[in-house]
């Protein structure tokens, strides 16, 4: 069975503060592998896919990586904005998204 | 555009009320999916349809039923829902159901009383 575990559960950071979410996977033949931004009450909004172990992709204050066990969201200089639940997702051969629970990151001006 | 809209944006049933959500995208993709999201909890996946045709049902109840018109429009009929069926209900696309990307609208946050 796909499993998706994210950590931590929750990020506290200053503004400016950088650092790093982690999600590790459990998948018999990846897809994708897909970040996701989730503002309280509101869809996901799609930020990445990676495809293979090494490939990375940037967006603002965003960087994503990804290894054959896990992928890694690199947050720069968080500004407030930034602040939300991040989730990231694995696609299998089956097609189906599987969700890890997430990581709540709140960022302090 | 990447827009996939839902309505309403909020919903308060009975249990004996018969209701419907609506999704709707001009995308062109020809994959929607409707997933259910409790509070702090990742979404759900429900239904897949796959060129209007219902490919996957996660084994959802019965009281929850799809209903695909047209490549682009979703809709959701509840009937009979259960106080634990309150959650977010999101629907999303993309453009081929074998391709990555899922496309999100904002959800339905549904309250059954």
């Amino acid at each position: 069975e796909d499993q998706v575990t994210q950590s931590p559960e929750a990020l506290r950071l200053q503004e400016g503060e950088s650092s790093s979410l982690n999600c590790s996977y459990t998948v018999s033949g990846l897809r994708g592998l897909f970040w996701y931004r989730q503002d309280p009450g509101k869809g996901p909004e799609f930020l990445f896919t990676l495809y293979s172990a090494g490939e990375e992709k940037e967006k603002e204050r965003l960087k994503a990586t990804l290894t054959k066990k896990e992928s890694f969201l690199h947050i720069t200089a968080p500004k407030p904005e930034d602040s939300a639940t991040y989730l990231c997702a694995v696609q299998a051969n089956d097609y189906k998204l599987s969700f890890g629970a997430g990581t709540t990151v709140t960022v302090r001006a | 555009d990447t827009e996939v809209t839902q309505t309403p944006k909020h919903l308060v049933m009975g249990m004996t009320n018969k209701k419907s959500l609506k999704c709707e995208q001009h995308m062109g993709h020809r994959a929607m999916y409707w997933y259910k999201q409790k509070a702090k909890k990742p979404p759900e996946l429900m239904f897949v349809y796959s060129y209007e045709k219902l490919s996957i049902n996660e084994s959802v109840p019965s009281r929850f039923s799809p209903e695909c018109p047209n490549s682009s429009l979703l809709n959701l009929h509840l009937h009979a829902l259960q106080p634990e069926d309150s959650a977010l209900y999101l629907c999303a696309s993309s453009h081929e159901p074998t391709a990555n990307e899922q496309y999100f609208g904002p959800g339905t946050r549904l309250t059954v009383t």
